[in-house]
């Protein structure tokens, strides 16, 4: 399978627990995003790095969330001290530098139950 | 900045049945806009996208949508509903450079047999 994957599929965790997900991109993509989404709602972005640079961080990334993607392949999103509004879907997407129209090619998710 | 509004959370319709469901934007500069599939249990999938080329724009599954500047709208349509169209929908618009999408709340549409 030659998609956007992510482990682990589905976490819970206790509130004050530091929790990682990991995002494999499509292997020639060059910019990879990290969204959220809440039940009911859309997808939120919350950065995006184009190799191994980060480029832009959403409002919405506290402090207690931090992202790297330190060879310009793979990237992890961790969350430090979990809150119960952390609770959400967590989701990768990769595209292609050159293809500049925003086409996102996106992971199953990585599912967050804070407890 | 930019914005999507999709009208109506829910929409039901019975099979062989029109399928119409609404987005709306906003944006500052020419968009891009994107209609994404979510099934339960799966990752997003592209239906189709408008890139300034023709204002019709055909997807996968038989679904199209029309970019009409004079309205801000990208509305999707299908002219017979399937029961294996039972997901959620989602519209999204882009700026020039691509650097990041930004969705609508989402419409799950219901199939009826």
């Amino acid at each position: 399978d030659t998609g956007v994957s992510q482990d682990p599929r589905h976490k819970i965790t206790k509130r004050g627990q530091n929790v990682t997900f990991r995002c494999d991109p499509i292997s020639e993509h060059n910019r990879l995003y990290w969204y959220r989404q809440t039940l009911g709602q859309g997808p939120e972005f919350l950065t995006y790095f184009q190799n191994e640079a980060q480029l832009e961080k959403s409002r919405l990334l506290s402090d207690r969330f931090s992202a790297e993607r330190p060879k310009g392949s793979f990237s992890t999103l961790e969350i430090q001290r979990t809150e119960q509004g952390d609770s959400a879907m967590y989701l990768c997407a990769s595209s292609h530098g050159q293809d500049n129209t925003g086409e996102l090619f996106f992971g199953e998710g990585s599912r967050l139950t804070v407890l | 900045a930019q914005s999507v509004t999709q009208l109506g959370s829910h929409v039901s319709v019975s099979e062989g049945a029109l399928v119409l469901l609404r987005c709306n934007y906003s944006s500052s500069v020419p968009p891009y806009l994107f209609w994404y599939v979510q099934y339960p249990n799966q990752g997003l999938q592209l239906l189709l996208k408008y890139t300034s080329a023709a204002t019709l724009v055909k997807g996968i599954n038989g679904f199209e949508a029309e970019f009409k500047k004079s309205e801000t709208s990208f509305h999707l349509t299908k002219p017979s509903a399937h029961m294996s169209d039972a997901a959620e929908y989602f519209c999204a618009v882009s700026d020039h450079a691509g650097n990041m999408l930004t969705f609508g709340g989402g419409t799950r549409l219901m199939v009826k047999p």
